[in-house]
């Protein structure tokens, strides 16, 4: 069975510019959530989706925006980049709700 | 102070036991985690125990929970360096938008040396 996959592995976007990172979850996985990983702040919860439906929202600002398809995959968009936006940003798909979530690799971003 | 708190940093000698410990500030918790991230990796869950139990046992890992004092520890017995790691712990609850969130600590970097 693949695990959830993350793609690009790396990426270097300029202040300014947009991204949009890709998360496919384990098949029959439902849930997808994304991380944002610093050494100063450690890991912070972005948002959540089940079945199309964004359910949660962590304190982010509007820049940060997600969506998820039909087929469970789901894309995080960051628009006007920061340099402070540079992270591993992690997505993790569950079954459901409340039941233990496998991460993917994560897409290493770095802002110049 | 955040909800889950663990100490950054443990050394150990090979083939000794690590003992990692986590505290977490929420009693309506209902799963514990313990995730594991090797460099340049995402998070490998490692083991999880329900807020009901007290103990539970997986190979080489042994993970206590103490509900009464909100504690949580993660127990590696005869650790290799291939151990070395930063260790996670994470707790999840009902939320007020009706979804388990799970909330991380900072991690625990755990040095293996011979």
């Amino acid at each position: 069975k693949a695990g959830v996959t993350q793609t690009p592995r790396y990426l270097i976007k300029t202040r300014g510019q947009q991204v949009t990172l890709s998360c496919s979850p384990i098949s029959g996985h439902r849930s997808v959530s994304w991380y944002q990983q610093t050494p100063g702040q450690g890991l912070q919860f972005l948002f959540e989706y089940f079945s199309e439906t964004q359910r949660n929202k962590g304190n982010f600002p509007g820049r940060f925006s997600g969506r998820q398809f039909s087929n469970s995959r789901s894309e995080m968009n960051v628009s006007t980049l920061e340099l402070g936006d540079s992270a591993l940003y992690l997505c993790a798909s569950s079954v459901r709700e409340n039941t233990e979530a496998f991460f993917g690799q994560g897409t290493r971003l770095t802002v110049v | 102070g955040e909800d889950v708190e663990q100490s950054l940093f443990l050394s150990v000698r090979e083939g000794d036991s690590s003992v990692i410990n986590c505290t977490y500030t929420d009693s309506s918790s209902t799963y514990l985690y313990w995730y594991k991230q090797e460099p340049g990796a995402g998070l490998q869950l490692l083991t999880y125990i329900f807020s009901n139990m007290d103990m539970k046992q997986d190979q080489r890992l042994t993970v206590l929970l103490n509900k009464k004092d909100k504690h949580l520890s993660l127990r590696i017995a005869d650790t290799q360096t291939g151990d070395s790691a930063i260790y996670f712990c994470a707790e999840t609850r009902l939320r007020s938008g009706g979804s388990y969130i799970p909330t991380f600590g900072r991690g625990t970097s755990l040095i293996v040396h011979p």
